[in-house]
C-alpha cells in the first residue's frame, strides 16, 4: 500500500515555462514534507519541505503548496531552467527522527 | 569526510552468494538509514539506526537481509543468498539526531546487479 504517490512517472517542460510537480498522500499521521532531486549515480538532494502548519513554502525558484484537506502537495518550478533536469522525490515524515515515506519519482526534463 | 561515503559503487553478483554493502555516515551524525530504489521504482525503506536504540528492521523484505552498525558510525547491509529482485540501487543516509528529513544526506548508492 503505498502512502505517498506520484501519479506522472515523467513531464516534460519548455526552459522558462513552470514546472509543476504533484503528490498524493494516504496516511493522515504525516506532519512534514519534503521534496529531493536526484541526478543519475547520485543520492538524492534535499530541495524544499514544508510543514503541515503551512500551506506554501518558497525558495528562489522553488515553491512547495500542500493542501491538507485533499492530502496533495506540489512543487512549482519557475522558471524551469535546462538543469531541473532531474528525477524528483516526493517523501513524507509522521514525526522528527522516523523514517521518510517516498514516492515514486516524477521525472522532469526541460528542454532549451 | 564531507559526505556519505557507499562502497562498492557498484556490485555484481551470482544469484545464491552473499553481499555487503558499507555506509560511511558523516562524522556525528547519530541516525542512518538504507534505502533501496528498484529499476522505475521509488526509495524504499529498509532500516533505520538512531544512536544506541534498537534499529527500526520494519522495511526488510525479507530474513535474508540484516544490518549492523558498528560503534555508531559504519553500518554494514548484508544480502544473504542473493536472488535476482535484490537487484536495485542502495543508498545511505545520515543525519543528526531528531530531524525531519531535511537533515538527511546520501550517499550515492551502491548499485547491485544479481545475475
Amino acid at each position: 500500500d503505498q502512502q505517498v504517490k506520484q501519479n506522472s512517472p515523467s513531464l516534460s517542460v519548455q526552459e522558462g515555462r513552470i514546472s509543476i510537480l504533484n503528490c498524493d498522500y494516504t496516511n493522515s499521521m504525516f506532519d512534514y514534507f519534503l521534496w529531493y532531486k536526484k541526478y543519475p549515480a547520485e543520492g538524492p538532494t534535499f530541495l524544499i519541505s514544508i510543514s503541515s502548519i503551512k500551506d506554501k513554502n518558497e525558495d528562489g525558484r522553488f515553491t512547495v503548496f500542500l493542501n491538507k484537506s485533499a492530502k496533495h502537495l506540489s512543487l512549482h518550478i519557475v522558471p524551469s531552467q535546462p538543469g531541473d533536469s532531474a528525477v524528483y522525490f516526493c517523501a513524507a515524515s509522521g514525526n522528527a527522527g522516523n523514517m521518510l515515506t517516498f514516492g515514486g519519482g516524477t521525472r522532469l526534463m526541460v528542454k532549451p | 569526510g564531507a559526505g556519505v561515503s557507499q562502497s562498492p559503487s557498484n556490485k555484481v553478483t551470482e544469484k545464491g552468494k552473499d553481499v555487503e554493502l558499507r555506509c560511511d555516515p558523516i562524522s556525528g551524525h547519530t541516525a542512518l538509514y538504507w534505502y533501496r530504489q528498484s529499476l522505475g521504482q521509488g526509495l524504499e525503506f529498509l532500516i533505520y539506526f538512531q544512536g544506541n536504540s534498537a534499529p527500526d528492521k520494519s522495511g526488510l523484505p525479507s530474513d535474508r537481509f540484516s544490518a549492523e552498525r558498528t560503534g555508531g558510525s559504519v553500518s554494514t547491509l548484508t544480502i544473504q543468498r542473493t536472488q535476482q529482485e535484490d537487484s536495485a540501487v542502495y543508498l545511505c543516509a545520515s543525519s543528526p539526531a531528531y530531524t525531519y528529513g531535511d537533515g538527511y544526506t546520501f550517499g550515492s548508492g551502491t548499485r547491485l546487479t544479481v545475475v
